[in-house]
């Protein structure tokens, strides 16, 4: 079955705590993404990559990093989190940026 | 500065008439279009996409109009279902840098 998929579902942790959220696709896509979705402010967009080792930022990168090393992993690395990022993320990935993106089931984020 | 705005937080349509969902956009080098709709708990999932050089695109149910003057797009669901209720975002993107851009989203309703 064609997939996103997120691990883990639901996190808590704490200030300054480093995480890694996994993203994995099996359609063998060019485009991966993570967004964030915040009451209020819908979907934002983080990171993304065009192709392995090939990332770049969206609209808010600031306290996230993220690598490609292989085409289907994309994880999301949070070194410092802090509780304004706490939120319900998003990973997602496309044949390229302009068709339509397959999601994740999401990941929701608590930083206490 | 939002580059993509849907400006109706929430829309209430009976059951069999149509909806219309509306999206503005400020920046004129947007190439594609994507809609998008998403359940409570689940990831967002594609519904339909136009590129800038196109002013409709149809698919079953759902009809994207896009006025590049005016920079507006909507959404046309007819005949409105119930599962038709959910989040419909809004996304725009260039060929240029690949960063997709979404709206704040519009909770429609569909009453019985």
């Amino acid at each position: 079955e064609a997939q996103v998929t997120q691990n883990p579902r639901y996190l808590i942790t704490v200030t300054g705590k480093k995480l890694t959220v996994t993203c994995s696709q099996n359609m063998n896509h060019e485009y991966m993404s993570w967004y964030r979705q915040d009451p209020g402010l819908g979907l934002r967009q983080i990171y993304y990559s065009m192709n392995v080792e090939v990332t770049d930022k969206g609209d808010v990168p600031e306290g996230y990093k993220v690598s490609r090393k292989e085409k289907r992993n994309f994880p999301l690395i949070l070194e410092s989190p802090s509780p304004n990022q706490t939120s319900l993320y998003f990973c997602a990935s496309s044949p390229d940026s302009y068709n339509e993106q397959f999601f994740g089931p999401g990941t929701r984020l608590t930083v206490l | 500065d939002q580059q993509v705005k849907q400006n109706s937080p929430s829309l209430s349509v009976q059951e069999g008439r149509i909806s219309i969902l509306n999206c503005d956009y400020t920046n004129s080098m947007f190439d594609y279009f994507l809609w998008y709709k998403k359940y409570p708990a689940e990831g967002p999932t594609f519904l339909i996409s136009i590129s800038s050089i196109k002013d409709k695109n149809e698919d079953g149910r759902f009809t994207v109009f896009l006025n590049k003057s005016a920079k507006h797009l909507s959404l046309h669901i007819v005949p409105s279902q119930p599962g038709d209720s959910a989040v419909y975002f809004c996304a725009a993107g260039t060929n240029r840098d690949d960063k997709i851009i979404f709206g704040k989203g519009t909770r429609l309703h569909i009453l019985p």
